[in-house]
């Protein structure tokens, strides 16, 4: 079956810029993730989305992040205006029954903020 | 709020040795989920090994098996007769009730 399809492969912004992020689930995936990954650390979830509806948003910066997953398949996540502290991979996974068949992760996006 | 610990940064060891990656956890639920990710340069993680906390037999996928210790609260994974290609970042995992929390990562190097 085909991965997490993530696009842009990099990007390098300059700060007060905005960007967005896509990501392609895996077909029949429910469930949707976006992670941070500042370098150096671990991935940390920005939202979970269950279909279209947002399941876990609580450690999204909403003042300047935002994220959308149209018809349930599909989704942005973007970032109006980027800072410095956001540069960082960005990944995308899925889920059909996470306590099962775990997680799917994409390749990321790098952003660099300069 | 749970909390995942990889005490070591960075290991490195020769082709065909055994090396042993350490990871501690603090939660108070009772049923969860432990994980073992690998994320070579392409960034994508990769699922090496999961562990069910019901089940206490240790988990084993080929060459890599956990040392789950539920009452201590401790996950290492052991990585036998270690190949070049293991060389990556190597993220141990929770998951219980909420979402997925990651450790710090170890960078693991195999060296010829």
């Amino acid at each position: 079956e085909a991965g997490v399809a993530q696009s842009p492969r990099y990007k390098i912004i300059e700060k007060r810029q905005s960007v967005a992020f896509w990501c392609n689930p895996i077909s029949g995936h429910a469930t949707l993730y976006w992670y941070q990954q500042i370098l150096g650390q671990g991935p940390k979830l920005l939202i979970q989305f269950q279909n279209n509806g947002v399941v876990d948003d609580s450690q999204l910066p909403k003042d300047r992040f935002s994220a959308e997953r149209l018809k349930g398949v599909d989704s942005t996540l973007k970032i109006q205006p980027a800072k410095l502290e956001d540069s960082a991979v960005y990944l995308c996974a899925s889920s059909l029954a996470r306590q099962i068949y775990g997680y799917t992760f994409g390749s990321g996006t790098r952003l660099t903020v300069v | 709020a749970q909390t995942v610990t990889q005490s070591q940064p960075e290991m490195s060891v020769q082709e065909a040795e055994t090396v042993t990656l350490s990871c501690t956890y603090d939660t108070s639920e009772n049923n969860y989920y432990l994980f073992w990710y690998k994320q070579p340069p392409s960034r994508q993680m990769i699922l090496v090994i999961r562990q069910e906390a019901y089940k206490q037999q240790n988990a084993t996928e080929n060459r890599f098996s956990v040392n789950f210790q539920k009452a201590a609260k401790s996950f290492s994974l052991k990585i036998s007769d270690s190949q070049l290609g293991d060389t990556a970042m190597y993220f141990c995992a929770f998951e219980g009730a909420q979402k997925l929390v990651f450790g710090q990562g170890t960078r693991l190097t195999i060296n010829p």
